[in-house]
């Protein structure tokens, strides 16, 4: 079974920074292009970010280039996202997703969530 | 950035009823390689989305036949044949064809 858990949200200041964590199981973590996507509350969906399968290519929505960065550890079946700069409008779930049959940046949907991790940025 | 426009916003069914919502892009979602990346989303109160339905009209594994896709270009469609109580919750379509991956705002099904 396919399980992804999200980790690492929290309460944060203001210009603060996190990182959140993706631990994957039930399929061959390698070989899978990875996304996040965050939901702000009582709002829609939005593409963050997302990450090939050796970690060498990584694509980002043009507003949070510069201060979000996707990783990714394989031997570790993990994905992450550091968020700097933090801001109120960052507040959100992010969730991360499997990528099925994307091809880079486009194509493809997301075939299994997982819970979602909440940030709160506030003072 | 293509836009997704959802309507309508809420659609209160009764049981066993259909329910229908539609999804406009901005530009045409056909891509290069001839396929159409949209996809549709279900989003049950406090879950995560679930993928319901890719390229248009591709059921996605487990998903009950009651639900289907449809549409063309800008124009795209999800149909719930008979509406369950289980079938309570925000749906959303989102296009792949262009970068960067977008949503609808989403359409609220609940029961009358």
């Amino acid at each position: 079974e396919v399980q992804l858990v999200e980790s690492g949200g929290g309460l944060v200041q203001p210009g603060g920074s996190l990182r959140l964590s993706c631990a994957a199981s039930g399929f061959t973590f390698s070989s899978y292009w990875m996304s996040w996507v965050r939901q702000a509350p009582g709002k829609g969906l939005e593409w963050v970010a997302n990450i090939n399968q050796d970690g060498s290519e990584k694509y980002y929505v043009d507003s949070m280039k510069g201060r979000f960065t996707i990783s990714r550890d394989n031997a570790e079946n993990s994905l992450y996202l550091q968020v700097n700069s933090l801001r109120a409008e960052d507040t959100a779930v992010y969730y991360c997703a499997r990528e099925r049959g994307g091809r880079g940046a486009v194509a493809g949907t997301f075939d299994y969530w997982g819970q979602g991790t909440l940030v709160t940025v506030s003072s | 950035d293509i836009v997704m426009t959802q309507t309508p916003l809420s659609s209160p069914v009764t049981l066993g009823q259909p329910a229908s919502i539609s999804c406009r892009s901005s530009q045409s979602l056909v891509h290069s390689d001839g396929n159409t990346y949209l996809s549709w989303f279900q989003q049950r109160p406090g879950q995560p989305p679930r993928l319901l339905i890719y390229k248009i009209s591709n059921r996605f594994s487990g998903v009950p036949d009651r639900f289907s896709g449809s549409g063309a270009g800008t124009d795209f469609t999800l149909k719930i044949s008979r509406v369950e109580a289980e079938d309570v919750g925000v749906y959303y379509c989102m296009q792949a064809t262009q970068f960067p991956r977008t949503f609808g705002q989403g359409t609220k099904v609940e029961i009358k």
